[in-house]
């Protein structure tokens, strides 16, 4: 079966320091992966995905996330934080042949303090 | 903007009753999945529905069904609702062939009392 494996359900960073949010997988095919970003009583937006080709992917508002097949993992990096970048983020993962069925991480709650 | 719409935004039912809730996916996306997101939680996959048909489910009980109309627009029914039905529910629209869903929908709030 396949999951999704969230490291830490909330992260707290200072303005303008790294933000790191981790994300593990299991899957027994080549998986598309997905980051989403959930603020307060809204919808999902994408941030970026991986599904073939280059494994360094960028996504919007500075965020870039690497897929390494050999640690199963997809972490999310942005160099410097915002105030504005506080939310829920979501890791995701897809089997290309299952039409497109999402299964999502627990969530990391990001924290930005001034 | 994202172009996929959810209505009501909030809804509250009681215990056993049915509930019929609205999206409209974004343009040129014919495939539309349904996600149900306990508080707290990641969302879940409901179903995923392409050119009319049922493409996938997940591990919700027949209570839960679905349409898509012509111009790609959905419904979620659900019957008999039950307290654990309360949650916020997320429809999402895609390509056929992008892997996953790129925009959702902000949702409708369901309450069951």
């Amino acid at each position: 079966a396949q999951s999704v494996t969230q490291l830490g359900s909330h992260v707290s960073v200072s303005e303008g320091a790294l933000v790191l949010l981790r994300c593990n997988y299991s899957s027994s095919v080549p998986p598309y992966l997905f980051w989403y970003v959930q603020y307060p009583n809204q919808g999902l937006q994408l941030l970026l995905k991986y599904t073939t080709g280059a494994t360094l992917v960028k996504g919007i508002n500075g965020f870039e996330a690497e897929f390494k097949k050999s640690e199963t993992s997809f972490h999310l990096t942005k160099p410097s934080a915002h105030m504005s970048d506080a939310a829920e983020y979501f890791c995701a993962v897809s089997l290309y042949n299952q039409g497109g069925k999402l299964i999502f991480g627990q969530g990391t709650e990001l924290s930005v303090k001034p | 903007e994202t172009g996929v719409t959810q209505s009501p935004t909030h809804l509250i039912k009681t215990r056993g009753q049915q509930v019929t809730l609205r999206c409209s996916s974004q343009s040129g996306h014919n495939t539309v999945s349904w996600y149900q997101q306990a508080l707290g939680q990641g969302p879940q996959f409901i179903f995923q529905y392409y050119r009319e048909e049922e493409n996938g489910r997940g591990n919700f009980p027949p209570r839960f069904s679905g349409l898509q109309f012509p111009n790609y627009s959905s419904e979620l029914n659900v019957n008999a609702l039950e307290l654990d039905d309360s949650a916020l529910y997320l429809c999402a629209s895609s390509s056929r062939t992008s892997g996953g869903p790129e925009y959702f929908g902000p949702g409708t709030r369901l309450l069951v009392l």
